[in-house]
């Protein structure tokens, strides 16, 4: 099946700090989702996000289908940020995601 | 107005039970899942279903069983319940014309 890594696994940030997490996938897909899960475990959409680039506030993501791989940059980093991104990927009939290991988050005041 | 929801939120049990979570989402849907978080956080798909289609991972016990009474709603049935099944589950949803999933708020599993 195809494989999702993300890195870097944990990142630790100062507020106000700008990162860019990654995620590298094996194989054509027609599903990338980013979602970010809280500290009360709820998993929220980030980016519905197959191809192209997509920006919301803050976030933003960019996919390169063709060259398997997709960046979720976050700006300005407040605290309310910390958590886990999970990016997850689908390619299959039934569109069941493979998720990432997800990045860990820790943005401190 | 939510959007997909999961009953009950916490669910202790004994090693042997059987037990089910419940899942409806109000999105008008037509193809539901079920994935299964560990303790590390990884997550694994457990189920695709819609009302033409069921797809199983290969790697789900066949304890496990979903059953949906119409297209709003998705149960995961287990049987006897076993320690390594403990883990929050999650149920979403999507549209059959696009593929963007929304995920449940979770269950968490405990089995003593």
């Amino acid at each position: 099946g195809i494989q999702v890594e993300q890195s870097p696994p944990d990142l630790i940030l100062q507020e106000g700090a700008n990162s860019t997490l990654r995620c590298n996938f094996s194989d054509s897909v027609n599903n990338l989702q980013w979602f970010h899960q809280n500290p009360w475990g709820q998993l929220i959409n980030l980016f519905y996000i197959p191809s192209g680039t997509k920006q919301n506030g803050r976030l933003s993501a960019t996919t390169v289908a063709t060259e398997r791989y997709s960046l979720l940059y976050i700006s300005s980093s407040q605290t309310t940020d910390s958590g886990v991104y999970f990016c997850a990927v689908g390619s299959n009939a039934g569109n069941m995601l493979t998720f990432g290991g997800g990045t860990r988050l820790m943005v401190k005041p | 107005d939510t959007a997909v929801s999961q009953t009950p939120k916490y669910l202790v049990t004994q090693m042997g039970n059987d037990k089910s979570i419940k899942c409806e989402q109000n999105l008008g849907h037509d193809t539901m899942y079920w994935y299964k978080q560990d303790s590390k956080k990884f997550l694994k798909i457990m189920f695709s279903y819609n009302n033409k289609e069921l797809i199983i991972n290969e790697t789900v016990p066949n304890r496990f069983s979903p059953k949906s009474p119409d297209k709003a709603h998705l149960n995961l049935h287990i049987n006897s319940l076993e320690l390594g099944d403990s883990a929050v589950y999650f149920c979403a949803s999507s549209r059959a014309s696009d593929y963007e999933q929304f995920f449940g708020p979770g269950t968490r599993l405990t089995v003593l």
